[in-house]
């Protein structure tokens, strides 16, 4: 089976602009979720998305937002880019909600300039 | 709130040596997955190895294994016959059942496996 797949794998923008991330989860897997990883805050959770569903969100701005599709793919989007935006961005699928492992994908390295 | 502390920001042995990661966490929760999870140079992240709360046998994954301590709120990875492929950044997590699936993560602890 193809492991989670992320594109772009790294991406520039400048402040004040937008970007969308995408994400393929494992085939078969229902949930995605997203973490942002940064050497200043370590690893921390964006958003779950379960059956087209998000259910639940961290501690995020409202400039944050995702979505996920009938296939479970999943974008996520950034407005109102920030310079201290840039990190890694990882995302990671499960069978279902609860009790699963999550595996992840390579990530996406966004740098604001 | 649950927290996540990996008290070694770095480590180093020689190859084939046996070393142990640090983790304690916190938690008032009683249902709950323990993670290791590895992350070399390429950045992507791999699943190391597995723990259930529920279950008082510590899991083991060839090389790998957990030393788990539910009462203690502790859980360490013990690497055994350490290879220069276990170079790499090693995050503990945490997961709890109910609520939000999301991984808690701990700082991490920067492995190097000197030849």
């Amino acid at each position: 089976k193809a492991g989670v797949t992320q594109t772009p794998r790294y991406l520039i923008k400048t402040r004040g602009q937008q970007v969308t991330l995408s994400c393929s989860p494992i085939s078969g897997h229902r949930s995605v979720s997203w973490y942002q990883q940064t050497p200043g805050q370590g690893l921390q959770f964006l958003f779950e998305y379960f059956s087209e569903t998000q259910r639940n969100k961290g501690n995020f701005p409202g400039r944050f937002s995702g979505r996920q599709f009938s296939n479970s793919r999943s974008e996520m989007n950034v407005s109102t880019l920030e310079l201290g935006d840039s990190a890694l961005y990882l995302c990671a699928s499960s069978l279902a909600l609860n009790q699963e492992t999550q595996y992840f994908g390579p990530g996406t390295r966004l740098l604001v300039l | 709130a649950q927290t996540v502390t990996q008290s070694q920001p770095e480590m180093s042995v020689q190859e084939a040596e046996t070393v142990t990661l640090s983790c304690t966490y916190d938690t008032s929760e009683n249902n709950y997955y323990l993670f290791w999870y590895k992350q070399p140079p390429s950045r992507q992240m791999i699943l190391v190895i597995r723990q259930e709360a529920y279950k008082q046998q510590n899991a083991t994954e060839n090389r790998f294994s957990v030393n788990f301590q539910k009462a203690a709120k502790s859980f360490s990875l013990k690497i055994s016959d350490s290879q220069l492929g276990d170079t790499a950044m090693y995050f503990c997590a945490f997961m709890n059942l109910q609520g939000a699936q999301k991984l808690v993560f701990g700082q991490g602890t920067r492995l190097t496996i000197n030849p």
